[in-house]
């Protein structure tokens, strides 16, 4: 159980384009989700944490105008990337949170989606 | 400052080989304590998972230890596999209502024949 799935898993886009990156879990209701980034040989930064119904909180310095978050059901979010350009290629991760009730409570991780930007 | 350290940053060890990383934290209030394996161009899966209370978890041919007092973890990898080249990412979570993650920068794993 505990399944998480993202896509598009590869995406290659034209400089200022939009693209949209889905976050399912599949088996399970995540009323919190959390989206990153993870540029080679590095570890993954958060960009934002994404609450069902509400706002996303977006992490210092990442800009909430270009990282569209939208959290509409519980077992969905996307992340839209607007005008995209060069510097936005990257591996992106999204996680799920299951909630056990305790100090296990557990973030479930996506598979990732590469985008590249032309 | 909450901190996540690991070590080597990188090792190169023979198939059939054991191997032990390191993770060095100064996360407070603490909760838990994840190791995490990442494939290439993948997502990351958990290995284990301790809380304040547990001094080892095993996985198969993987075993954590963590000592709360000195704020340090290990990760034992027996019998390596190729299979096993991937990175390896320690990861404290803080008791607090966020839930967010504090990563290491981890230890690039290659398993050699």
């Amino acid at each position: 159980g505990a399944v998480v799935s993202q896509h598009p898993s590869r995406v290659i886009c034209k400089s200022g384009t939009s693209v949209k990156i889905e976050c399912r879990s599949l088996d399970f209701q995540a009323t919190t989700m959390f989206w990153y980034r993870q540029f080679p040989k590095q570890s993954l930064m958060l960009m934002a944490t994404s609450n069902e119904g509400s706002k996303a909180t977006y992490e210092q310095g990442v800009e909430k105008d270009k990282f569209l978050i939208n959290h509409a059901s519980l077992t969905l979010s996307t992340l839209t990337v607007t005008s995209a350009h060069p510097e936005d290629s990257s591996f992106y991760i999204c996680s799920a949170l299951g909630l056990a009730g305790g100090p296990t409570d557990t973030q479930y991780f996506g598979p990732g989606t590469r985008l590249t930007v032309l | 400052k909450n901190q996540v350290e690991q070590s080597p940053q990188s090792l190169i060890i023979l198939e059939g080989k054991n191997c032990t990383l390191q993770c060095n934290y100064t996360v407070s209030p603490f909760s838990n304590l994840r190791w995490y394996k990442q494939d290439t161009g993948r997502g990351p899966v958990s290995l284990t998972i301790m809380t304040f209370s547990e001094n080892t978890k095993s996985n198969g041919r993987y075993t954590a230890t963590l000592d709360a007092d000195t704020k340090q973890s290990s990760l034992h990898i027996t019998a390596s596999q190729l299979s096993d080249s991937a990175s390896y990412i320690c990861v404290v979570s803080r008791m607090d209502s966020s839930y967010k993650l504090i990563f290491g920068s981890g230890t690039r794993l290659l398993v050699r024949p």
